[in-house]
């Protein structure tokens, strides 16, 4: 089935260093999703991006929807300890009532 | 606007008891409807989702159970629990939340950490 490989699965960073994460997958997607999950909260969605080559931003948060359609990249700008989480990338299953997910990337951040 | 409400936020149960678990949608008909279970912080898991009324997909053999009595009541269930059946349990629904044409993302509940003892 489809499945969606995320790296790195965790990070250790200094608070104001860029930070770079990305989502593969074996099979092509129409959509990507970008969450965050706060410690102990549900995951909420950051961006979502629709066309192959599309760079979307939200604040210091940039993603990009891979040419071939088959992965995508978060970028987060200038870290601050509040971006602390867990960033799941998810695309649409081939009924698009589904979500397929990533495992996830753990991002610490030392202020 | 629409919001979802998600109860309680933390239960501990003992081995064998059963299991109720309630979500709640508001300001919209006809969602479709999610269960998550998350275990250890990392890796979401599908066990049920719902397109309507009666309307049940299980994703994974298992102890649980769900059910769509109202349009926007989801319900997870257990008859006896067992130790694995802990983990942090999302519930999600289906919203127009887009930055532009296509697909639409999920609005999750805030989740229920389910400790079973």
């Amino acid at each position: 089935g489809q499945q969606l490989n995320q790296s790195p699965q965790s990070m250790f960073i200094q608070e104001g260093e860029d930070v770079s994460m990305n989502c593969t997958s074996s099979s092509i997607f129409n959509t990507w999703l970008w969450y965050k999950q706060d410690p102990g909260e549900g995951p909420v969605l950051l961006i979502a991006l629709y066309k192959a080559g599309e760079l979307t931003s939200n604040g210091r948060l940039t993603a990009q929807f891979g040419i071939t359609r088959k992965d995508s990249f978060l970028n987060i700008s200038a870290s601050i300890p509040s971006d602390v989480g867990i960033y799941f990338c998810a695309g649409p299953a081939g009924n698009n009532r589904k979500l397929i997910w990533g495992l996830g990337t753990s991002l610490a951040v030392n202020p | 606007s629409q919001t979802i409400h998600q109860w309680p936020a933390t239960l501990v149960q003992p081995v064998g008891s059963p299991l109720s678990l309630e979500c709640t949608v508001e300001g919209t008909s006809n969602p479709n409807l999610y269960w998550y279970r998350q275990a250890a912080g990392r890796g979401l898991q599908l066990l049920f989702y719902s397109v309507g009324i009666g309307q049940i997909s299980s994703e994974v053999p298992q102890n649980l159970s769900a059910s769509r009595p109202q349009d926007r009541q989801f319900i997870l269930s257990s008859k006896k629990l067992l130790l694995s059946d802990s983990g942090f349990y999302l519930c999600a629904w289906r919203g127009d939340l887009t930055w532009g044409e296509g697909f639409y993302g999920y609005t999750f509940g805030s989740g229920t950490r389910l400790t079973v003892v």
